[in-house]
């Protein structure tokens, strides 16, 4: 089936800094890729919509110039956490779209700010 | 807007059968999944069903659909203790609707008794 893979799995940070998840689908090219936030014992919720050569939609509420989104080609979409705040910890899940409007997962990635 | 409901705990002893349910309120959902998360990862798809179809089976998974009840369910035969994992009922409306985003049901936890 198809693979999405995300770097890094786990990362802590000190507050004030930014940080950067890949997202990439390894054997398939994904014109749209979801970003998803999950809190713990939550459901996921849909971050933004990344389209690969336009800006991203991000959903009500979901400050943009926080979560800068990049789209640069049809494997690899990246999310930047910036100047990351404790209340930013939480589990970010990426999703690449096939043509078939099925989704596939990365595995995800456990941010914790100190 | 668009809702999705399930239960959210279900335990069962290993070797019976697991009934997962889900309902949902968008009459135009073309297509159902049901994903898997093991605890850290990220989400696996199970399988999925287009709503013009009752019924999918696929090894020890099948999926039953009740479009006028709006009612999806997922049964595991044989149940492992492998299964243990919550699992997400999700939906996305009609091609061209959107940007194909899925709605998820908050999940469901699947505890296996040995």
């Amino acid at each position: 089936g198809a693979v999405v893979s995300q770097h890094p799995s786990r990362v802590i940070c000190k507050s004030g800094t930014s940080v950067k998840i890949e997202c990439r689908s390894l054997d398939f090219q994904a014109t749209t890729m979801f970003w998803y936030r999950q809190f713990p014992k939550q459901s996921l919720m849909l971050m933004a919509t990344s389209n690969e050569g336009s800006k991203a939609t991000y959903e009500q509420g979901v400050e943009k110039d926080k979560f800068l989104i990049n789209h640069a080609s049809l494997t690899l979409s990246t999310l930047t956490v910036t100047s990351a705040h404790p209340e930013d910890s939480s589990f970010y899940i990426c999703s690449a779209r096939l043509a078939t409007d099925t989704q596939y997962f990365g595995p995800g990635t456990r941010l914790t700010v100190l | 807007g668009e809702d999705v409901e399930q239960s959210l705990f279900l335990s069962v002893r290993e070797g019976d059968s697991s009934v997962i349910n889900c309902t949902y309120t968008d009459s135009s959902s073309t297509y159902l999944y049901w994903y898997k998360q093991e605890p850290g990862a990220g989400l696996q798809l199970l399988t999925y069903i287009f709503s013009n179809m009752d019924m999918k089976q696929d090894q020890r998974l099948t999926v039953l659909l009740n479009k006028k009840d709006k009612h999806l369910s997922l049964r595991i035969a044989d149940t492992q203790t492998g299964d243990s994992a919550i699992y997400f009922c999700a939906e996305t409306p009609a091609s061209g609707a959107g940007s194909y985003q899925l709605t998820f049901g908050k999940g469901t936890k699947l505890s296996v008794i040995p």
